[in-house]
C-alpha cells in the first residue's frame, strides 16, 4: 500500500512557464509535507515544506499548496528555469516522528 | 564541507558477503536516518536514531541488516549474507529537528 503517490513520472515545460507537480496521500494522519529535489549522482535536497495547519507556503519561485480534504498537495515553480530540471520527490510525515514516507518522484525537464 | 558524508560511494560485492557502510552526519544533528532507494522509486525508510538510541526500524529491515550509532556520532549500516535484492542506493540523512532532513550522496551497492 503506497501511502504517497506521484502519478506523473515525468513533466516537460518550457523555460519561463509554470511547472505544477502533484502528489496524493492516503493517510489523513500525516501532518507535515515536504518536497525534495534530486539531481543525478546526488542525494535529495530539501526544497520546501508545509504543515497541515496551513494551505499554502511560498519561498521565492516555489509554492506548495495543500488540500487536506482531497489529501492532495502540489508544488508550483514559477518561472521555471533549465536548472530546475531534476527529480522531485513529495514526502509526508508525522510531526513527532521525523521519518518521511516518499513518493516515487516526478522527473521535471525544463526546456530552454 | 560540512554536509552529510557517506562512504564508500560505490560497493560491488559477491552474493553472500557482508558489507558495511558508514555515514557521518552534520555534527550538530542529533537525528540520523537510513533510507534505501531502488531505481524508479522514492527513498524507503529503514531505521532512525536519535543520538545513540535506535528508535525505529522498518519492517523492511530483515535480521541480516543492523545499524549502529555509537556515541551518537557517525553511524554504520551492515548487511550480512548479501543477496541480489539488496542492490540499491543506501541513503543516510541527518536532521536537527523532526522536520526536513539533509541527505548524503548515498552508497550504491551492487550484489553480483
Amino acid at each position: 500500500d503506497q501511502q504517497v503517490k506521484q502519478n506523473s513520472p515525468s513533466l516537460s515545460v518550457q523555460e519561463g512557464r509554470i511547472s505544477i507537480l502533484n502528489c496524493d496521500y492516503t493517510n489523513s494522519m500525516f501532518d507535515y509535507f515536504l518536497w525534495y529535489k534530486k539531481y543525478p549522482a546526488e542525494g535529495p535536497t530539501f526544497l520546501i515544506s508545509i504543515s497541515s495547519i496551513k494551505d499554502k507556503n511560498e519561498d521565492g519561485r516555489f509554492t506548495v499548496f495543500l488540500n487536506k480534504s482531497a489529501k492532495h498537495l502540489s508544488l508550483h515553480i514559477v518561472p521555471s528555469q533549465p536548472g530546475d530540471s531534476a527529480v522531485y520527490f513529495c514526502a509526508a510525515s508525522f510531526t513527532n516522528a521525523g521519518k518521511s514516507t516518499f513518493g516515487d518522484g516526478t522527473t521535471l525537464t525544463v526546456k530552454p | 564541507d560540512t554536509g552529510v558524508s557517506q562512504n564508500p560511494r560505490h560497493k560491488i560485492t559477491k552474493r553472500g558477503q557482508n558489507v558495511t557502510f558508514r555515514c557521518d552526519p552534520i555534527s550538530e544533528h542529533n537525528r540520523l536516518y537510513w533510507y534505501r532507494q531502488t531505481l524508479g522509486q522514492g527513498p524507503e525508510f529503514l531505521t532512525y536514531f536519535q543520538n545513540e538510541a535506535q528508535l525505529e526500524k522498518s519492517r523492511l529491515l530483515s535480521d541480516r541488516f543492523s545499524a549502529e550509532r555509537p556515541k551518537g556520532s557517525f553511524s554504520t549500516l551492515e548487511i550480512q549474507r548479501t543477496e541480489q535484492g539488496d542492490s540499491a542506493m543506501y541513503l543516510c540523512a541527518s536532521s536537527p529537528t523532526n522536520t526536513e532532513a539533509f541527505f548524503g550522496q548515498g552508497t550504491r551497492l551492487t550484489v553480483v
